[in-house]
């Protein structure tokens, strides 16, 4: 049973770079036969979801082109983790980080497995 | 930029069929999913590739897309099922989530 843990501080200073890693247990972040996107999705206090982008194995990203400018995601295969950067950070940026695993089989692009989310808050 | 449109909210009385509507252009064109979100969880996919039913999840849950708009019925709704309900879709390489409806069963 493959689960999600996402880590990292819980409070960021405005202008700086939140940092958050999610840990993947129970199975591989990938391969070259892979069908798993690796993606973060925040959700702002009583607001809905809002995606911010995803990693491939092989390090090929997509970013929210709404984020792009600030989003910087890493991926590790050999600690089985992802990483998310996102620099410059405002109040805005207050919310719930999620990462969550996107199977992607033909047209069957689904979001199957999410992470229990952390909540980072930006204040000074 | 792709949009997504939900009703913010819909109300439903326990036995009865909730819809919940996601409205973007050429929506048909396109699969939606929905994920289903109870207060203080993450979400849950419960409808996937606009009609499909993920292992576990109840029949009472269903989907259809028609034109611009993607419906999620949930038939003899039960009280289990309030939560917030999202529809999302692929424009092109990216992803959108629609701002989400709040089912309240009373």
């Amino acid at each position: 049973q493959v689960q999600l843990q996402e880590s990292g501080p819980g409070l960021v200073k405005p202008s700086e770079t939140l940092s958050l890693t999610c840990n993947v247990s129970g199975g591989s972040i990938g391969g070259s036969n892979s069908y798993y996107y690796w993606n973060w999705i925040r959700q702002p206090p009583g607001r809905g979801l809002e995606w911010i982008g995803y990693i491939y194995y092989n390090g090929i990203t997509e970013y929210n082109p709404s984020l792009k400018s600030r989003v910087t995601m890493s991926v590790d295969t050999s600690k089985n983790q992802f990483s998310l950067k996102l620099s410059s950070v405002t109040a805005a940026d207050t919310a719930v980080y999620y990462c969550a695993r996107l199977l992607a089989d033909g047209t069957k692009r689904t979001f199957d497995i999410w992470g229990q989310g952390t909540i980072v808050t930006v204040s000074s | 930029s792709y949009e997504l449109t939900q009703p913010p909210s819909v109300s439903v009385s326990p036995g009865q069929t909730a819809s919940i509507t996601c409205s973007g252009d050429k929506l048909e064109d396109k699969y939606a999913c929905w994920y289903q979100q109870k207060a203080g969880q993450s979400p849950t996919m419960v409808i996937y590739q606009d009609t499909k039913r993920p292992s576990g999840i109840p029949e009472r849950f269903s989907g259809s897309t028609s034109g611009n708009t993607a419906t999620l019925t949930i038939s003899g709704t039960q009280a289990m099922d309030e939560a917030d309900y999202y529809c999302q879709a692929w424009d092109s390489s990216t992803v959108v989530f629609g701002g989400g409806t709040k089912l309240t069963v009373l």
